[in-house]
């Protein structure tokens, strides 16, 4: 089965930073890479897949890069909203796996 | 507007089967994938398997075996039973639909606690 690697666990940042996540695949999953905020309490929400396709109604201080085996979700500039546990996913055929998640804290 | 409306006990004895359906509004059971995900206390994200066309599903390795995803397309409803349940399987769990665009949208989240 194709793991997930994502990296940092834990993220301490301020409003205002630029912070990237990063998440490596096992093995090649082309494009098939989704992103998602998790906030206790709430379901997660998609934030981009195809690696870097932005879901509609997310801000656009969000950008997922990445191809392969490495990939990459950006904030631009980090708002007070943003503090959550964010998860990589890759979904290729007939699998699907999360990350083991990133923690953005204050 | 699709909308996934979760259902199902909060507590389930150990060594029984953890029953929980979800209800869609907005789509066709028949037109597309759809996953359960759960997260246990203080852990991450874990996908447990996917229904699709109806009828098919996959599961995850480690829940193949004691996870069975399946549906009433009358009711447009599926369902997962997880048997056996110990300790480890108290989370919240989730359903959602299960596109080539990504998880979108999820339940609400049922949180269930195996305990005796």
């Amino acid at each position: 089965d194709i793991q997930m690697t994502q990296s940092p666990s834990t993220l301490s940042a301020s409003v205002g930073d630029r912070v990237s996540i990063t998440c490596r695949a096992s093995q090649s999953i082309g494009d098939w890479m989704a992103w998602y905020q998790h906030k206790p309490g709430k379901a997660p929400k998609l934030l981009i897949y195809r690696a870097s396709t932005l879901q509609s109604g997310v801000p656009s201080r969000f950008s997922g890069v990445g191809s392969g085996t490495d990939f990459t979700l950006t904030i631009s500039s980090l708002q007070p909203d943003d503090f959550a546990t964010y998860y990589c996913q890759r979904y290729t055929s007939f699998s699907r796996t999360f990350g083991q998640g990133t923690k953005v804290e204050i | 507007q699709v909308q996934l409306q979760q259902s199902g006990p909060g507590l389930v004895k150990p060594s029984e089967t953890l029953s929980l359906s979800c209800t869609v509004s907005g789509d066709s059971i028949g037109a597309s994938y759809w996953s359960w995900v759960r997260q246990p206390p203080g852990k991450g994200l874990e996908w447990i398997g996917y229904l699709f066309y109806s009828t098919a599903t996959t599961y995850s390795p480690s829940f193949r075996g004691r996870a069975t995803i399946s549906a009433d397309t009358s009711k447009n409803r599926f369902f997962l039973n997880l048997t056996s349940v110990t300790a480890a399987d108290t989370a919240i769990y989730y359903c959602a639909r299960d596109r080539d665009t990504g998880l979108d949208p999820w339940g609400q989240g049922t949180l269930v606690t195996v305990s005796s």
